[in-house]
């Protein structure tokens, strides 16, 4: 258990609907970063955030949008969602925002878009 | 830009054979290193890291990776393997001055043949 929890597991949705996924970082880690998971893309970062502030964008598309709240918990919005969002979406964190740091995995969302 | 390249996708194996996992990275600075795995339906891990130092880390599960800064690589390696060891591997690198992104591999899957 790295101690970073994502909620829902699954979640499955139509095309052209929102969702919202919830990551909980380690307690003390104050970095947290989104990926996506897919057969054809493999893990690709999406965002990070730093104590409530973005720190990098990666690939991460304009329907798609995240923040940081002041408790630290992030939530990654996923609007207009076609099939190929299908993926696993991964929450990691980290103590600081540095590429030195290790960081520590959520067990993933898995979204399914039908 | 930075990037890093693991050429093979699928490693097959036998147990309590010897593995290499190959993670090639380009960067005109320092960089600092990692290995992380996947095992089956959860998220990942960190394996070992190189920040400074020695260039042979060892990490946890018995596996070792060593930095060669003139080749420009970061090989993974294990000594004996066992089919706990079955997992997918990803090789991440991050530029140690400026910003500090970290940039994932596309992984590597080791399949251990009893």
């Amino acid at each position: 258990d790295s101690g970073v929890t994502q909620t829902p597991k699954h979640l499955i949705t139509a095309t052209g609907q929102r969702v919202t996924l919830r990551c909980s970082p380690r307690s003390g880690d104050l970095s947290v970063y989104w990926y996506q998971q897919s057969l054809d893309q493999g893990l690709q970062f999406l965002i990070q955030y730093y104590n409530g502030e973005e720190r990098a964008k990666g690939n991460i598309l304009e329907r798609f949008s995240a923040q940081q709240f002041p408790d630290l918990h992030s939530e990654l919005n996923l609007s207009s969602l076609e099939l190929g969002d299908s993926a696993l979406y991964f929450c990691a964190s980290s103590v600081g925002w540095e590429g030195w740091n290790e960081q520590f995995f959520g067990p993933g969302t898995r979204l399914t878009v039908l | 830009a930075q990037s890093v390249t693991q050429l093979d996708s699928q490693v097959p194996v036998f147990e309590e054979a010897p593995v290499e996992l190959r993670c090639n990275y380009s960067s005109s600075v320092s960089v600092y290193l990692f290995w992380y795995v996947q095992y089956p339906n959860q998220g990942l891990q960190l394996l070992l890291k190189y920040l400074s130092g020695s260039t042979l880390v060892k990490g946890i599960n018995g596996f070792e990776a060593e930095f060669n800064k003139s080749q420009t690589s970061f090989h993974l390696r294990k000594p004996s393997v066992h089919i706990s060891d079955t997992a997918e591997y990803f090789c991440a690198v991050s530029f140690s001055g400026g910003y500090q992104k970290v940039t994932f591999g596309t992984g590597t899957k080791l399949q251990v043949i009893p």
